[in-house]
C-alpha cells in the first residue's frame, strides 16, 4: 500500500460528459502528480502541483483541468470526453521540494468512455 | 531539460536467464534516477533509486542497477529471471533540488518464458 488513494477505481461514461477523479496523497506529501496511461501513448505526464500551486504542466489537454486543495488532496476534471480519453489515470505524490523525487503511485482510476 | 530513453519496448528472456533492461538519461544537472515496476492492473512501485551515493544500487526482488555517468546509463539487471518478474518496467529521472519534475521513459515490457 503506497498510501496514495484514488477514487473512483473504475468509471464508465459517455462521450461529451464530464468526470472528476480524486486523489489523496500520502500523509505529509506536498506534491501531487497526474499521469495518463494508455496502450498507444504509454505513461504521459499531465500536471504537477506543489502545496496548492501548479508547478509543471505536461501534455494536458485544454478540456482537462486540475487543482490541489488546502488539505492537499487533488482533483482532475475531464470534460467534453472523447473516446480517446479512455485510459488509466494515475495520481502520485512526493514530499516535494528538496526531495529525491521518489514518487508514490495510487492504483489508478480506469476511465472508459463509450 | 531532462529525458530518458529506454531501449526496447518489449524484452523476452527465459526463466533463469539474465535480465538486462536498458536506460539512458539526459540531464543538465546531477540526476536522481529510478526504476519503477508495474504489474498488471496495478500502479507503479519503486524498484530502486540512485541519489548520488553508491553507483551500484540494489533494489527489491534481486534487481540492481549501475549508474555510469560517462555512458549516461542506468541499466537494470537481475542475474536470474523468475516468472513473477513479468511486468512493465519504467526508468525515470528527476533533477536534484527544486520541485522535482520527474520524467519517465516509455516503459519496457518484460516477458519471462518458462
Amino acid at each position: 500500500d503506497s498510501g496514495v488513494t484514488q477514487t473512483p477505481k473504475h468509471l464508465i461514461t459517455a462521450t461529451g460528459q464530464r468526470v472528476t477523479l480524486r486523489c489523496s496523497p500520502r500523509s505529509g506529501d506536498l506534491s501531487v502528480y497526474w499521469y495518463q496511461q494508455s496502450l498507444d501513448q504509454g505513461l504521459q505526464f499531465l500536471i504537477q502541483y506543489y502545496n496548492g500551486e501548479e508547478r509543471a504542466k505536461g501534455n494536458i489537454l485544454e478540456r482537462f483541468s486540475a487543482q490541489q486543495f488546502p488539505d492537499l488532496h487533488s482533483e482532475l476534471n475531464l470534460s467534453s470526453l472523447e473516446l480517446g480519453d479512455s485510459a488509466l489515470y494515475f495520481c502520485a505524490s512526493s514530499v516535494g521540494r528538496m526531495n529525491t523525487g521518489e514518487l508514490f503511485f495510487g492504483e489508478g482510476s480506469r476511465l472508459t468512455v463509450l | 531539460a531532462q529525458s530518458v530513453t529506454q531501449l526496447g519496448s518489449h524484452v523476452s528472456v527465459s526463466e533463469g536467464a539474465l535480465v538486462l533492461l536498458r536506460c539512458n538519461y539526459s540531464s543538465s544537472v546531477p540526476p536522481y534516477l529510478f526504476w519503477y515496476v508495474q504489474y498488471p492492473n496495478q500502479g507503479l512501485q519503486l524498484l530502486l533509486k540512485y541519489t548520488s551515493a553508491a553507483t551500484l544500487v540494489k533494489g527489491i526482488n534481486g534487481f540492481e542497477a549501475e549508474f555510469k555517468k560517462s555512458e549516461t546509463s542506468f541499466h537494470l539487471t537481475k542475474p536470474s529471471a523468475h516468472m513473477s518478474d513479468a511486468a512493465e518496467y519504467f526508468c525515470a529521472v528527476s533533477s536534484s533540488g527544486g520541485y522535482q519534475k520527474v520524467t519517465f521513459g516509455i516503459g519496457t515490457k518484460l516477458q519471462v518464458i518458462p
